[in-house]
């Protein structure tokens, strides 16, 4: 099975409020985690990442939460906005010797209800 | 400049021809990687290059060949294809190969095989 995976295939928010996007991962050797943004016909889109010494990082609007105890990540989105639908991926390697590309999580659609 | 360029945009081609995606970057990352992405999953590595040599081949048939003139392009060969190929293939660029550094994605080219 995949390394990393996502709870939810599609997620349904209202604008203005608050998105939270999971993943959980079952590498325990992943040391470096990524969040992309993926719009319709385009790549993916680098939003923010963080590394298995912090927990939290934040950055514009968004948050990244990592819990190392039971391999789970998640992304904050505040105060959503239209731009902002996508499908949303969390991605990882790990410090093993395996591969440097990054692993996806299957990935979570984001719709922004008016 | 800070974006990975892919051309062409759109590619549909037989099974019986040869065509050539082109990757380009003037970033100075010296670690470029080709994912190939099916509708509605989530891109999965193909190759890595790190500082021009091939490093990682993720098990890809011959009928895809990469190549790497210098630190800047990124080819993929396409000979003999089959339908099943047919997705969105990424190119991807980074500072170096070690983990932990982001990786810049192009928009893609979708490869339709007849």
């Amino acid at each position: 099975g995949e390394s990393v995976g996502l709870h939810l295939p599609t997620l349904s928010v209202q604008e203005g409020d608050n998105s939270i996007i999971n993943c959980a991962y079952s590498n325990s050797a992943s040391d470096y985690f990524i969040w992309y943004k993926q719009e319709s016909g385009k790549g993916p889109q680098f939003i923010i990442d963080i590394r298995s010494n912090m927990d939290k990082r934040q950055g514009q609007r968004v948050t990244v939460l990592l819990n190392k105890t039971v391999k789970h990540l998640s992304l904050q989105i505040a105060a959503t906005q239209p731009g902002d639908s996508a499908v949303y991926f969390c991605a990882e390697t790990d410090s093993g010797g395996g591969a440097d590309g990054l692993t996806f999580g299957k990935g979570t659609h984001l719709i922004i209800q008016p | 400049d800070t974006e990975v360029t892919q051309t062409p945009k759109h590619l549909v081609m037989g099974m019986t021809n040869k065509k050539s995606l082109k990757c380009e970057q003037h970033m100075g990352h010296r670690a470029m990687y080709w994912y190939k992405q099916k509708a509605k999953k989530p891109p999965e590595l193909m190759f890595v290059y790190s500082y021009e040599k091939l490093s990682i081949n993720e098990s890809v048939p011959s009928r895809f060949s990469p190549e790497c003139p210098n630190s800047s392009l990124l080819n993929l060969h396409l000979h003999a294809l089959q339908p099943e190929d047919s997705a969105l293939y990424l190119c991807a660029s980074s500072q170096e190969r070690a983990r932990g550094h982001e990786q810049f994605f192009g928009p893609g080219t979708r490869l339709t095989v007849l």
